[in-house]
């Protein structure tokens, strides 16, 4: 069956460093779709990234970075020279197939950027 | 368009009462989603449609919840004889299903219910 772990429930920081939050993912099907989630304080989920199963290029976009691995089942994410307005609950999800490509989401990593 | 929009954004109701939650997808987007979402937690899927047509349904979503889509634009989420256990955040999702955003999920801003 599938899952997303997201073994890091509350990372904290202080602005500037960079942070990597964790996601592994298990599925059985060949085509699938990795996303990340950002939840701020406010509640609404903002859409980050989709990547597919079968584009292992990392992406940058700004501060934030991707890196997708299917040798290990993950898909991190980096914030570099983070700032207090990262401060949000990140989600990880995946879909495939399996799922009737429904997102199974992670159970989320708390970040706290301290200024 | 602006994007996925709820009403109404808070909820606060008795015990027994029903309740109903409206969402407005993205206008070209033919794929509705409800989630359920508690403190602390990710969401929970509840149910998707594909333009009108409800096409699954999660074990969670006991018979006191239904809902509908009946034009394939708008949706509405109703809870009957409401419980404190349904007190949480509903949120909606709406997705196309071609072109570059395919399978990409928007969410509204949810409804926050709490049940007294």
């Amino acid at each position: 069956a599938q899952k997303v772990t997201q073994a890091q429930t509350e990372i904290s920081v202080v602005e500037k460093e960079d942070v990597t939050l964790d996601c592994v993912y298990e599925t059985r099907d060949t085509t699938y779709y990795l996303f990340w989630y950002k939840q701020p304080p406010s509640g609404e989920l903002v859409f980050l990234i989709r990547r597919n199963s079968f584009d292992e290029q990392n992406e940058i976009s700004g501060r934030y970075s991707w890196n997708f691995q299917k040798s290990t089942s993950s898909f991190n994410f980096t914030i570099t020279a983070s700032q207090v307005v990262d401060s949000a609950v990140y989600f990880c999800a995946l879909s495939d197939l399996d799922s009737n490509y429904q997102l199974i989401w992670g159970a989320g990593t708390k970040l706290i950027i301290k200024p | 368009d602006t994007g996925v929009s709820q009403d109404p954004r808070h909820k606060i109701t008795k015990r027994g009462q029903n309740v109903t939650f409206r969402c407005d997808p993205i206008s070209e987007h033919n794929r509705l989603y409800w989630y359920r979402q508690t403190l602390g937690q990710g969401p929970e899927f509840l149910t998707y449609f594909q333009n009108e047509a409800q096409l699954e349904k999660s074990r969670l979503l006991s018979d006191r919840f239904s809902a509908e889509r009946p034009k394939g634009s708008f949706s509405t989420l109703e809870i009957q004889r409401t419980e404190q256990g349904d007190s949480a955040m509903y949120l909606c999702a709406s997705s196309p299903t071609s072109g570059g955003s395919y399978n990409e999920q928007f969410f509204g801003p949810g409804t926050r219910l709490t049940v007294l």
